[in-house]
């Protein structure tokens, strides 16, 4: 089956952008959703779709696909932004739901 | 604005069944999807499985054999039930609702439940 890759950690300094990537086969046919979860708290969905952004979400989130890659940029990152991001997708063959290992950001 | 609750025990003996409900509240369970995903401590998420409100389900295959999902509407709840529980299983348990967009989008989620396994 296919699995979803993402760097483990990444920075941003305060106001700039950042972008975090997530990496599948079946991305080329399937949508990515991504998640925001910060320690403690249930993650909370923050684009779906490849570039969707839920109502409440500040629009420095954005989301973009090509080939087989999804990205999440935060544009003018902020403090509060420091957390774990996950992305997620289904299997090409199964109906199974796949997570990216996550990647920690921090806001410096 | 919907909400998701679940319950059921904090802790569970090895080899044990673990049966968790979810209850959702300020929202019909009817057009969307609805998971069980865990996030075992200090590690990644991992789905379990989903269910239609009308009960069609689909389970993640490495645990296929030991999940079981099902649906109440009329009390706004699914359920949970994970037989043969061992330290692996060791979780934050989340209920989420699928988007009407997308069956693996998920939102909002629970708050979470812990569920350990004592040997």
């Amino acid at each position: 089956s296919s699995e979803l890759t993402q760097d483990p950690v990444a920075s941003v300094s305060l106001g700039q952008t950042v972008t975090i990537t997530c990496l599948g086969d079946n991305l080329r046919t399937f949508s990515a959703n991504w998640y925001q979860q910060k320690p403690g708290q249930a993650p909370t969905l923050v684009i779906s779709n490849n570039n969707n952004r839920p109502s409440g979400v500040p629009a420095r989130f954005s989301g973009s696909a090509s080939g087989k890659g999804a990205f999440l940029t935060i544009t003018g990152a902020q403090a509060e932004d420091e957390a774990d991001y996950y992305c997620n997708s289904r299997d090409n063959t199964e109906h199974l739901v796949l997570f990216g290992g996550g990647t920690k950001l921090t806001v410096l | 604005q919907v909400h998701l609750h679940e319950s059921g025990p904090g802790q569970v003996s090895s080899l044990e069944t673990l049966s968790l409900t979810c209850t959702v509240s300020d929202a019909s369970m009817s057009s969307h999807f609805w998971s069980w995903i865990r996030q075992s401590p200090g590690k990644g998420l991992e789905w379990l499985g989903s269910i239609y409100y009308s009960g069609s389900t689909n389970y993640n295959p490495a645990l296929k054999s030991r999940v079981t999902i099902s649906v109440d509407t009329s009390k706004n709840q699914f359920s949970l039930s994970l037989t043969s529980m061992t330290s692996a299983d060791t979780a934050v348990y989340y209920c989420a609702r699928g988007i009407t967009s997308s069956w693996y989008a998920f939102d909002p989620w629970g708050q979470g439940l812990l569920v350990s396994v004592s040997s």
